[in-house]
């Protein structure tokens, strides 16, 4: 069964920190990756997403995503983290046209310490 | 900018009430989502529309349906509100083309069954 996992519920990092939140797939076909952010209150905001070419992508806000094939994994990061960031962010998986076939994860609840 | 705009941003209903969740995009979009998201959960298709009059269902259909007469238009039906219905609703849209690839959130309707 396809799926995605967010082994991370909730993290904290300092304001300035590094921060990497994990993303883990089980998909049988080629997959298209996404990240979202949904800030309080709010609806979810596309940060970034992988269909294919270059493993390494940039998104908005600073954020990049690494494509690591062998480890089905997607991991979201941003070398310096402002308080800003603070929100719930969720990894997705999809077949592109198949709208039945788009898995979200269970979502990272970011907080950032002053 | 694209908009998806949901009528109510809290509403509270009985137990047995018919509860209308209206989404309302402004940008020619054919394709239209209503997902439901719970904590730890992530997001779930309740159902999708690509077309005036089309839907389809999605991962949990069970207890609702919907209607889409006009296509900026996509309502969400509980056609007899229960205690685990409680949840938070977003609808999304997005171009026929692009599928995916371009999803729009609304920023939610945080349904309250009593």
């Amino acid at each position: 069964a396809q799926s995605v996992t967010q082994p991370d519920i909730h993290i904290t990092v300092s304001e300035g920190a590094s921060l990497e939140l994990r993303c883990n797939y089980s998909y049988g076909a080629t997959p298209y990756l996404f990240w979202y952010v949904q800030s309080p209150g709010q609806g979810l905001q596309l940060l970034l997403k992988y269909f294919s070419g270059d493993t390494l992508v940039q998104g908005i806000k600073g954020f990049e995503a690494e494509f690591k094939r062998s480890q089905s994994s997607f991991n979201l990061r941003k070398p310096s983290v402002h308080w800003s960031d603070a929100a719930e962010y969720f990894c997705a998986v999809a077949h592109l046209y198949n709208f039945n076939k788009f898995y979200f994860g269970s979502g990272t609840k970011l907080n950032v310490k002053p | 900018d694209v908009k998806v705009t949901q009528s109510s941003r809290y509403l509270v209903k009985r137990t047995g009430e018919k509860v209308f969740l209206e989404c309302v995009q402004d940008m020619d979009h054919e394709n239209m989502f209503w997902y439901r998201q719970d904590p730890g959960l992530g997001l779930r298709l309740i159902y999708f529309s690509y077309d005036v009059k089309m839907k389809e269902k999605g991962d949990i259909p069970e207890g609702y349906s919907v209607s889409r007469e006009k296509k900026e238009r996509f309502s969400l039906i509980l056609e007899s509100a229960s205690t685990n219905q409680t949840s938070m609703y977003l609808c999304a849209s997005s171009p026929r083309e692009e599928g995916l690839e371009k999803l729009f959130f609304g920023s939610g309707t945080q349904l309250s069954v009593l």
